[in-house]
């Protein structure tokens, strides 16, 4: 099972660069790394996905060494609403991209 | 396009009582999920589903059951409720491919006293 590992929390400021970096020593060679947030009593949603390299889109980048036994979420100038917490997701190993197993998310708190 | 709707949103159960949850998405997506999450804590996988008449068990299992006889619709079963089971139920849908990504519904809450 290709378990992922994230700090538990992160504190920031408004307007700072926050990365959450998530560790997955067992990702398979074809699976993809995907990102999610979630807001209190809400479902997790999609923020960014990537295979290697790097990958930006509106609202995030993606950090991914040669290696992919890491990646690196990267927030640009967070604001309070970015408050959250953060899952990185690989898939199962055996199972391929099927079983989607979560960690423990990382609990980010951004403040004035 | 509603995507992923939970039913019901909310439920408050007796110990030993059953009920079923229903997670219905008109995506077309083949995989379907359902996670619980405790107060304060991950999202944990109780079952999920790659296909149409198709379960597997995931990482909590245990007193819950499963069943996809349509496609759009994911059922999830409580036989004999217990106050362990009191959690927030989401279930979640993707594509097949490796970059389908999951669409989560509202959420359910049930309680269990």
């Amino acid at each position: 099972l290709a378990k992922t590992t994230q700090p538990i929390s992160m504190d920031s400021y408004e307007g700072q660069e926050v990365n959450i970096t998530c560790s997955h020593n067992n990702i398979a060679t074809n699976d993809y790394i995907t990102w999610y947030q979630q807001f209190p009593s809400q479902g997790p949603r999609f923020i960014i996905q990537g295979y290697k390299t790097k990958v930006t889109n509106e609202v995030a980048s993606l950090f991914i060494p040669a290696d992919r036994k890491s990646s690196t979420l990267s927030l640009p100038r967070v604001s309070l609403s970015d408050t959250a917490v953060y899952y990185c997701l690989v898939g199962d190993g055996n199972t391929g991209f099927q079983k989607l197993v979560f960690g423990t998310g990382t609990r980010l708190l951004v403040s004035p | 396009n509603a995507g992923v709707t939970q039913t019901p949103k909310f439920r408050v159960l007796k110990t030993g009582q059953s009920m079923t949850l229903l997670c219905a998405q008109d995506m077309n997506h083949e995989y379907m999920y359902w996670y619980r999450q405790d107060p304060g804590m991950g999202l944990r996988l109780i079952h999920y589903s790659v296909g149409e008449g198709t379960t597997a068990k995931g990482e909590v299992p245990d007193g819950y059951n499963v069943s996809r006889l349509k496609k759009q619709n994911f059922l999830l079963g409580l036989e004999s409720a217990a106050p362990s089971q009191t959690s927030v139920y989401f279930c979640a849908s993707r594509l097949v491919q490796e970059t389908g990504e999951l669409f989560f519904g509202e959420g359910s809450r049930l309680t269990v006293l």
